[in-house]
């Protein structure tokens, strides 16, 4: 595996299900990222991680709880959300929040549909 | 406020015929201004980090340009495989958050 990896690629599930997003970076990054990509809407960033710390949660619903337990892997767990949170879910991650410019690199994504 | 704005939304181009994309943005504190590819269903693509006005990187037919209020994409001789949505961001300060406008989507037709 190279790159950003995230699992699944297609998930529907309904409003009272529990599910998890999973993502895994292959590129030795000290930083991870979740954004949120709805239709006709700009990227928009849910949390950041660096060196496994939470460093950023851009008033994000307690529905979604995310997880970072080591710096190569970052979850998403998802719980009694609503059809408005149905999208499209990108993990990407970086070298470091001290680097500069410190780019980021994306995953595939995870498309999202709740019923 | 911190912003992003691309024009234009959308653009048709012939096979051939050069143009250029425009990200327009407000930030205190510029650290990186980036350009991705993004293709349906799919997460965007790495383009170019710029991040001094004035700075240029090129990539085949792309060509990325920086100043202080804007940046330029610049596709020369564009070929259909060149059809997809361009993404510009900006990060300001230390927090790593990045700031997307809503893109342009570029169709090429042969």
């Amino acid at each position: 595996e190279t790159g950003v990896t995230q699992t699944p690629r297609h998930l529907v599930m309904g409003m009272t299900n529990k599910k998890s997003l999973k993502c895994e970076q292959h590129l030795g990054h000290n930083a991870m990222y979740w954004y949120k990509q709805s239709a006709k809407k700009p990227l928009e960033l849910m949390f950041v991680y660096n060196f496994k710390e939470q460093t950023e949660n851009n008033s994000v619903p307690s529905r979604f709880s995310p997880e970072c337990p080591n710096s190569s892997h970052l979850f998403l767990h998802l719980h009694t959300l609503q059809p408005e949170d149905s999208a499209l879910y990108l993990c990407a991650s970086s070298q470091g929040l001290a680097g500069n410019p410190d780019t980021q690199y994306f995953g595939p994504g995870t498309r999202l549909t709740v019923l | 406020e911190d912003q992003v704005t691309q024009s234009p939304e959308a653009l048709r181009l012939q096979e051939g015929e050069s143009s250029s994309l425009n990200c327009s943005y407000t930030v205190s504190g510029l650290r990186g201004l980036f350009w991705y590819r993004q293709d349906p269903g799919k997460g965007p693509e790495f383009l170019f980090t710029l991040y001094s006005a004035g700075e240029e990187k090129e990539k085949e037919r792309l060509k990325a340009t920086l100043t202080k209020k804007e940046s330029f994409l610049h596709i020369t001789a564009p070929k259909p495989e060149d059809s997809a949505t361009y993404l510009c961001a900006v990060r300001a300060g230390n927090t790593g958050k990045l700031i997307f406008g809503q893109g342009t989507t570029l169709q090429v037709k042969p």
